[in-house]
């Protein structure tokens, strides 16, 4: 099965602070998306990547950047990191060709 | 933009008892249509998904899909505690680039 690994699990940030988010996938898949997860809100696509030096905005890309220098790595970056970016934060990859998702096991924040 | 919306929010079910979820969508181009479990704590996995008008079953579990009215139904015969989860609805539209979820279905399966 696919295999999408983030990295750190669990981080605690300042506000104001700068925070990266790592993503691995080993399945060379090109699409690969950044997401966070907030109790009734469900899933909200914050960047995705169609390949190596590709980053596109998704639905809520204010505060975010996004980095993809390989095919395997896709990075998610807060710059100045809020106390309403605490949240779950998952990878995903897959789409395109390969039209179902594989998500990494999550990464949470929080930003105090 | 794509609207995704699942109901009910969350549903509570005795063992063995047949689950209905239900999703509706507002692109009617839209192309992939799928239901992803997520267990509390873990990522969300892929459950099953259909492309074209009709049903799909695989197990105990059954998708069904109308286009014409911009909905899709997953149904679980036999429901067990270990279907206990989170259930989300995704769907996507053509070349399977962007996809969309629902905010989920709470489901509780009491043994």
């Amino acid at each position: 099965e696919a295999a999408v690994t983030q990295s750190p699990r669990n981080k605690v940030a300042v506000t104001g602070g700068k925070v990266t988010l790592s993503c691995n996938q080993t399945n060379n898949h090109n699409n690969m998306y950044w997401y966070r997860q907030d109790t009734g809100h469900g899933l909200r696509l914050i960047h995705y990547s169609y390949g190596a030096g590709s980053t596109e905005k998704g639905d809520i890309p204010d505060g975010y950047k996004a980095s993809r220098p390989s095919q395997e790595n896709f990075s998610l970056i807060l710059e100045l990191a809020t106390p309403s970016q605490t949240s779950v934060y998952f990878c995903a990859s897959g789409g395109g060709g390969q039209n179902t998702l594989y998500f990494g096991a999550g990464t949470r924040l929080s930003v105090l | 933009q794509q609207k995704v919306q699942q109901s009910p929010e969350s549903l509570i079910v005795p063992e063995g008892a047949m689950t209905s979820l239900n999703c509706t969508f507002s692109d009617s181009a839209s192309q992939y249509f799928a239901w992803y479990r997520q267990h509390s704590g873990k990522a969300p996995k892929a459950l099953m998904s259909i492309f074209s008008n009709g049903e799909k079953e695989e197990g105990r579990f059954t998708i069904h899909l109308n286009k014409a009215s911009l909905h899709f139904s997953l149904h679980i015969r036999d429901s067990q505690p270990s279907d206990s989860a989170l259930y989300l609805c995704a769907v996507s539209g053509t070349g399977y680039q962007n996809f969309y979820f629902g905010k989920g279905t709470s489901l509780t399966v009491i043994p």
